[in-house]
């Protein structure tokens, strides 16, 4: 089992719509949580950062954690084509794996106007 | 925000030879940084944690003879492909954290022919 799982889609929308994208995670140590976004032939970019359980809300985007269920969320509000990219999940634990990211196999997105 | 840049964006090279790829922090310092790889439709899996005046910690499976690493600066972590066949063409990706998050430079996508 990975320690990291997230569906890979191919996920199509239509401009406008809500977008939810998810993770499950196995390991019990990760405590921090990012999404990233990909285009293609390029580095990952930063969207969201959180580190504790609930919802966390930057413009169009809202990461979504719980960490009972192991559990993270993004949510895209009024989607745009130019949001078409692939999205990563990424998980870190503290300690001694501080800076180590698990990612999840990314889950692609095309936003269609 | 924080920069990080990567160099070559891409390379072709023969088999046998040897390939390097740097990183820079263009506008702070990183005294760790990080290298991935992704192959085609798959997510990033860390090679190894560059860390500035000290060896570069490899995980698991991968060969620390094959992908030298020196990070001999805060602002310079190098990647080097040594004696690289075929197999070893994928996209290389560096990172390095910044407050809050990771950044990461654009890649490199290497090519052995």
């Amino acid at each position: 089992q990975k320690e990291v799982e997230q569906d890979p889609g191919p996920l199509s929308v239509p401009e406008g719509a809500i977008v939810s994208l998810n993770c499950t995670y196995s390991n019990s140590a990760f405590q921090y949580f990012m999404w990233y976004r990909q285009y293609s032939r390029k580095g990952p970019e930063l969207l969201m950062y959180t580190y504790s359980s609930g919802n966390k809300e930057d413009g169009r985007f809202t990461a979504q954690v719980d960490k009972s269920s192991k559990y993270i969320s993004l949510f895209i509000r009024d989607s745009q084509p130019s949001d078409s990219a692939t999205y990563l999940c990424a998980m870190s634990a503290g300690g001694t794996s501080y800076g180590k990211l698990t990612f999840g196999q990314g889950t692609i997105l095309t936003v269609h106007p | 925000g924080a920069v990080v840049s990567q160099h070559p964006s891409w390379v072709i090279c023969k088999s046998g030879t040897s390939v390097k790829i740097e990183c820079r922090s263009l506008d702070f310092q990183a005294t760790t940084m990080f290298w991935y790889r992704q192959f085609p439709k798959q997510s990033l899996m860390l090679m190894a944690t560059s860390n500035e005046g000290s060896k570069a910690t490899y995980e698991q499976g991968v060969e620390k003879d094959k992908f030298l690493i020196n990070h001999a600066s805060l602002t310079l972590s190098t990647l080097t492909v040594t004696s690289a066949h075929p197999e070893d063409s994928s996209f290389y990706i560096c990172s390095a954290r910044q407050g809050q998050g990771y950044t990461f430079g654009s890649g490199t996508r290497l090519t052995v022919v």
